[in-house]
């Protein structure tokens, strides 16, 4: 189906360990963002990309990194997951002035 | 720094109208949007207006951007049991090659009285 897909949808990891959330669009959009959400916080920008091997930082990228070969996968790397990186993390791709999401990522960190 | 504020909660009776308030910082930003999001589900563009324009109309939803003021707003006309949800509020940030991430306020929870 196109649209922007994420997996998994639900994950449980140890604090320490190295996890990876996946996210697939199938519009071809050119850029591509990480958000995470949390109670109290709404949802800040983690990375963002304008092209397949164009990355920046957003507003709260320590403990994260992200990679971009190919314009439709944009997967976001916890090097070593943290219990403050519990959280909901949300995909999205942008095609003008829209700006679409996926259906996100429930991380937990124990 | 970019800051986007809403209140948390509105209530209001089912057939009334809603009107959801925010208010942004950066009168840079190109776009405005507005955002719905149900229990466990991700975000709908719901719809957006150019910082260039005064009202959107679409359907039931109407915007009101005042720039001088830095206030948008959200109206739900005839308001149903079916947009009780999370309502955000999201400006443009200029971001390096034309990425314009967002800055979402915290989200406002439109509680529907029966």
């Amino acid at each position: 189906d196109a649209g922007i897909t994420q997996s998994p949808r639900y994950k449980i990891t140890e604090t320490g360990r190295q996890v990876t959330l996946m996210c697939h669009q199938t519009w071809s959009h050119s850029y591509m963002f990480w958000y995470r959400q949390d109670l109290g916080h709404g949802l800040r920008l983690i990375y963002y990309s304008a092209a397949a091997d164009i990355t920046d930082k957003g507003e709260v990228p320590d403990g994260y990194v992200v990679s971009r070969s190919k314009t439709e996968n944009f997967p976001l790397t916890l090097e070593s997951a943290t219990r403050s990186q519990t959280s909901v993390y949300f995909c999205a791709s942008r095609d003008r002035a829209e700006q679409y999401f996926g259906p996100g990522t429930r991380l937990t960190v124990t | 720094g970019e800051d986007v504020e809403q209140s948390l909660f509105l209530s209001v009776r089912e057939g009334d109208s809603s009107v959801i308030n925010c208010t942004y910082t950066d009168s840079s930003s190109t776009y405005l949007y507005w955002y719905k999001q149900e229990p466990g589900a991700g975000l709908q563009l719901l719809t957006y207006i150019f910082s260039n324009m005064d009202m959107k109309q679409d359907q039931r939803l109407t915007v009101l951007l005042n720039k001088k003021d830095k206030h948008l707003s959200l109206r739900i006309a005839d308001t149903q049991t079916g947009d009780s949800a999370i309502y955000f509020c999201a400006e443009s940030i200029h971001s390096g090659g034309g990425a314009d991430g967002l800055t979402f306020g915290k989200g406002t929870h439109l509680i529907i009285q029966p």
